[in-house]
């Protein structure tokens, strides 16, 4: 049982590129969302989507883009990064009760 | 706006001592606050305190709800280095599917 595993882990990036972040998650939550964490800032949600299909804003959205096409997957995408975005992303899962579950983090730098 | 506000920001204690951490917040609708552990990666899930539980306990830990102050506290007794860590509160209302995060408190236990 994975629970929930994020890809790639680093990344580096040219101002302008673009790129996706997977998460998947084995454990059947229809709760997924994705966070941003930078230093003194704590946890910032970015997207969440409440079941396959759907998808919603959350504190700090733009410049992101999200989709949920299968229940177990949350794909989270930069289309033109910005040195801004350098931070650490991390998604979670949340089981019925409320806890969240989290990945293992990826490491994103924009040069 | 929801708010979640965490004191101290930083804490360095030695092996031994007993530690308290703060949380305040003020959510419309409150439903829970949850406590997590960051060590190096993933943070992982300590607690969960609502209406109905509002106190906790595990080995060393334990964490209190204050409804009426709208704040919980986050005891550690007798600290190990094993404890160092940033400590996360969170806390999701009901109008809402996501967790709002503060910012985190950074414990470092010396030897």
């Amino acid at each position: 049982n994975a629970g929930v595993t994020q890809t790639p882990k680093f990344r580096v990036l040219k101002t302008g590129q673009s790129m996706t972040l997977l998460c998947a998650q084995d454990m059947n939550h229809e709760y997924m969302y994705w966070y941003r964490q930078d230093p003194g800032m704590g946890l910032r949600l970015i997207h969440y989507s409440v079941g396959e299909g759907t998808t919603a804003k959350g504190e700090v959205p733009d410049g992101y883009n999200v989709s949920r096409l299968k229940k177990q997957n949350f794909l989270l995408g930069l289309e033109s990064a910005a040195p801004s975005q350098t931070s650490v992303y991390f998604c979670a899962s949340r089981r019925n009760t409320g806890e969240l579950f989290f990945g293992e983090g990826s490491r994103l730098t924009v040069l | 706006e929801d708010k979640v506000v965490q004191s101290p920001l930083s804490l360095v204690v030695h092996e031994g001592d007993t530690v308290t951490l703060n949380c305040s917040y003020e959510v419309t609708n409150f439903r829970s606050l949850l406590w997590y552990k960051q060590e190096k990666k993933a943070p992982t899930f300590l607690f969960m305190l609502t209406s109905s539980g509002i106190e906790k306990k595990s080995g060393r830990l334990s964490s209190i709800l204050d409804k009426k102050e709208l704040s919980s506290i986050l005891n550690i007794t007798a600290t190990q280095t094993g404890d160092s860590a940033i400590y996360l509160c969170a806390v999701e209302a009901n109008s809402g599917y996501a967790l709002n995060f503060g910012k985190g408190t950074s414990l470092l236990v010396t030897p």
